[in-house]
């Protein structure tokens, strides 16, 4: 069936650190896919997303490309700030209405 | 507009008992969903409803957990017999679908639920 594999965490990185977050994918078809974050004490909000092969999608920052012939959706930051710690999900949407979400990967940024 | 919206926030319960929980999505939203999440681990999909049509259900979704979105705005989940199992933050999120374009779910803050 369908899934979504992350990293493991927590990552750990010094401020102004690039980060990579990796995030491959198995489907059928063609998923949308979805990078998700959780900051401390609060909900998931979306990120980024990207509907299809090729597609960036970018926010504050981030940014991550669907990548069909290797399955994956990595994210990327090129200076990560305190500010970004959070626990991070990738997630696809493979039709029909729900989202399946990989298991998560914290990371913390250090001053 | 003030997002999704769940009661409780925290609910701790004794094995065996019933609980239920509501969910308030954005006005507009036609669709809304329920996940289970675990410490450690990502959002798992429960069910999801287009209006008040129960439209899919995992099969995580036992006989002792029913949802429904009577009015088609808010929606409630209930489990019986609660076990200890249960545990978990429970999500609820909606989105506004127009024309098979995937539009975006947005999340509520979830409640938590101990089951003693």
């Amino acid at each position: 069936g369908d899934s979504v594999t992350q990293m493991e965490g927590p990552v750990t990185l010094s401020e102004e650190a690039f980060l990579t977050i990796n995030c491959t994918y198995t489907a059928t078809g063609y998923p949308s896919l979805f990078w998700y974050v959780q900051y401390p004490g609060e909900g998931l909000q979306l990120l980024l997303k990207a509907t299809k092969a090729d597609d960036k999608g970018s926010n504050k920052g981030f940014e991550a490309t669907y990548r069909k012939e290797t399955t994956s959706f990595h994210l990327e930051k090129g200076s990560v700030q305190v500010s970004d710690s959070a626990v991070y999900f990738c997630a696809l949407a493979p039709g029909g209405g729900k989202l399946i979400f990989g298991q998560g990967t914290e990371l913390s940024v250090k001053p | 507009d003030t997002g999704v919206s769940q009661d409780p926030r925290h609910k701790i319960t004794k094995r065996g008992q019933n609980v239920t929980f509501r969910c308030d999505p954005i006005s507009e939203h036609n669709r809304l969903y329920w996940y289970r999440q675990t410490l450690g681990q990502g959002p798992e999909f429960l069910t999801y409803f287009q209006n008040e049509a129960q439209l899919e259900k995992s099969r995580l979704l036992s006989d002792r957990f029913s949802a429904e979105r009577p009015k088609g705005s808010f929606s409630t989940l209930e489990i019986q017999r609660t076990e200890q199992g249960d545990s978990a933050m429970y999500l609820c999120a909606s989105s506004l679908e127009m024309g098979g374009a995937k539009n975006i779910q947005y999340f509520g803050a979830g409640t938590r639920l101990s089951v003693l």
